[in-house]
C-alpha cells in the first residue's frame, strides 16, 4: 500500500506567476484535502475534493483552484502568485469525505520571490 | 469558527523527563480529536486520536485523553526520549457541510536533550 505522494518537493517560483502541485492519494481513498503552513503556523485548510468534485473550501480566495482525476489524485493550481504563498502545501488523503482519519503527504515547500 | 489553542512553545526538556503538552479548543459540534507530529522536513504523522467525551487516544507511550467539560486534550509522555524531538500539533476535525477539515492549533516545538 503506497502513501500519499506530492510533486515537487521544492519549488521557487516569481511574484505573479502561476504554479501546480500534484499530489497521489494512497491507494483506495477518494477525498483530498490541501493544506497551506506558513513557517511556524499550523496547516490551514484550503479545500477538499471527493470524487471529482470540490467539496468544501477555507478561506482562499479563487486564485487557488484544484482539481481531482478519476484516480483520485490531485492539483493545487495558485495563479498570480504573492510573496505571503510562500508557505508548506500539504495534501491529505481520506478513504471517504466523512472520515475522520487523514494521511499527509511530505509536502511541497514553495519559494515565491 | 472552531478553533485550536495549545501552549506556546518551545519545549526543552532533558531524556525520561515527563511531558505534557496543553491543548483546548473551541467546535460548535462533537468534533473528533487529534494529535500530529511533524519531524523536519516531513509532512504530518497522526499520533493519536480521540473521537468522543472521555475517549484516551494513545501511541507509542503518548496519551491523550478527550474532555469535554473542560473543551481540552492535553498530550501526556511518561518518559521522553531523543527521537521525540518533533513540532507537535493538536488539531480538531469537525464537520463543515458535508467536508472534514481539519482545523489545527500552532504547533509545539519539543526539543529533548540526552
Amino acid at each position: 500500500e503506497t502513501g500519499v505522494t506530492q510533486s515537487p518537493t521544492h519549488l521557487i517560483k516569481t511574484r505573479g506567476q502561476q504554479v501546480t502541485l500534484r499530489c497521489s492519494s494512497q491507494s483506495g481513498h477518494n477525498t483530498v484535502s490541501w493544506y497551506q503552513q506558513a513557517l511556524g503556523q499550523g496547516p490551514q485548510f484550503i479545500f477538499q475534493y471527493y470524487r471529482e468534485e470540490e467539496n468544501g473550501r477555507g478561506n482562499f480566495p479563487p486564485r487557488f483552484s484544484g482539481l481531482q482525476f478519476p484516480n483520485y489524485s490531485s492539483e493545487l493550481n495558485v495563479n498570480a502568485l504573492e510573496l505571503d504563498d510562500s508557505a508548506l502545501y500539504l495534501c491529505a488523503s481520506s478513504w471517504d469525505r466523512g472520515n475522520t482519519e487523514a494521511f499527509f503527504g511530505q509536502g511541497t515547500r514553495l519559494t515565491v520571490v | 469558527g472552531d478553533s485550536v489553542t495549545q501552549m506556546e512553545g518551545p519545549v526543552t526538556l532533558s531524556e525520561e523527563a515527563f511531558l505534557t503538552i496543553n491543548c483546548t479548543y473551541t467546535a460548535t459540534g462533537y468534533p473528533s480529536l487529534f494529535w500530529y507530529v511533524q519531524y523536519p522536513g516531513e509532512g504530518l504523522q497522526l499520533l493519536l486520536k480521540a473521537t468522543k467525551a472521555d475517549d484516551k487516544g494513545s501511541n507509542k507511550g503518548f496519551e491523550a485523553t478527550y474532555r469535554k467539560e473542560t473543551t481540552s486534550f492535553h498530550l501526556e509522555k511518561g518518559s521522553v526520549q531523543v527521537s521525540d524531538s518533533a513540532v507537535y500539533f493538536c488539531a480538531l476535525s469537525d464537520l463543515g457541510g458535508s467536508a472534514r477539515q481539519l482545523t489545527f492549533g500552532s504547533g509545539t516545538q519539543l526539543t529533548v536533550l540526552p
